[in-house]
C-alpha cells in the first residue's frame, strides 16, 4: 500500500528564515497532494495543496513543489513567523480508486520559528 | 459557513465501554471520514462515507464501526474499549467522493481509562 514519509521530524528556524519539508510517496498512482497545518489542541488545517498534472503552487509565503518521477513534493514556507510554529501534515491521496478518498498521512514535521 | 462539527469535544471512558462520537460536515458536503491520530501512530485512515453507504475502510478491528445518515452527519461507534483507543478522533468532509479536499473538525479526544 501506500506509504508516505516526511522529512524532518522537527525543524527549528529563525523568524524571516525559510522553512522546508519534504515529503515521498510509493503510490505512483496517487494525484492529489495536500499540506495541513495543526496548532496545539486544535485539528488540522489545509493550507496548500497540488494536484499531479502541475509542478508548483504558490499561495503567499507558501509553496509546493511536486516532483512525479521523483516521487516526491516539498513545501517551502518563507519569511517565516511566530505563527507559522506548528505541527505540517503532508498526505498523498490513495490512488487507482475511481470513488471514495482516502489518505496516507506523512508523520509530521514540527517547526519551531524562533523569534 | 460553519466547519465541520465534532462532538463531543472531550470524554473519558472506562476499559470495556463503548463510546460514539458525532460528526456534522460542512453543509453541502456529502462525503465524510474518519481519522484516528496517536503520538505513536500518526493519523490514520479509519472509514469514509458517502450517502449513507461506506466506500472506504481502514486497518481497524470491527470494534470501529461507523454510520452515516440522510443529512450527511456521521457517528462513529467503538466497542469494547481498550486502553490503546485513547486517541484524538478526527472527522473530515468533502464535497464529494472524487479525492477532492478534506476538511478537518477540531477532533474528540477520548481518554481510556
Amino acid at each position: 500500500g501506500e506509504n508516505v514519509e516526511q522529512h524532518p521530524s522537527t525543524l527549528s528556524v529563525q523568524e524571516g528564515d525559510s522553512a522546508v519539508i519534504k515529503c515521498t510517496y510509493s503510490d505512483s498512482a496517487s494525484n492529489y497532494f495536500p499540506w495541513y497545518k495543526q496548532e496545539l489542541g486544535k485539528g488540522p488545517q489545509l493550507i496548500i495543496d497540488i494536484r499531479s498534472n502541475v509542478g508548483e503552487k504558490k499561495d503567499q509565503r507558501i509553496a509546493v513543489t511536486l516532483n512525479k518521477t521523483a516521487k516526491h513534493f516539498s513545501l517551502h514556507i518563507t519569511e517565516t513567523q511566530p505563527e507559522d510554529s506548528a505541527v505540517y501534515f503532508c498526505a498523498a491521496s490513495i490512488g487507482g480508486r475511481n470513488y471514495g478518498q482516502n489518505f496516507v498521512f506523512g508523520p509530521g514535521t514540527r517547526l519551531s520559528v524562533l523569534p | 459557513k460553519a466547519g465541520v462539527t465534532q462532538t463531543p469535544r472531550y470524554l473519558i471512558k472506562t476499559r470495556g465501554q463503548q463510546v460514539t462520537l458525532s460528526c456534522s460536515p460542512i453543509s453541502g458536503h456529502r462525503s465524510v471520514s474518519w481519522y484516528q491520530q496517536t503520538p505513536g501512530q500518526g493519523l490514520q485512515f479509519l472509514f469514509e462515507y458517502f450517502s449513507e453507504t461506506q466506500r472506504n475502510k481502514g486497518n481497524f478491528p470491527g470494534r470501529f464501526s461507523g454510520r452515516q445518515f440522510s443529512n450527511s452527519r456521521s457517528e462513529m461507534n467503538v466497542s469494547t474499549l481498550e486502553l490503546g483507543d485513547s486517541a484524538l478522533y478526527l472527522c473530515a468532509s468533502s464535497r464529494d467522493t472524487s479525492g477532492n479536499t478534506i476538511y478537518f473538525g477540531e477532533g474528540s479526544w477520548l481518554t481510556v481509562v
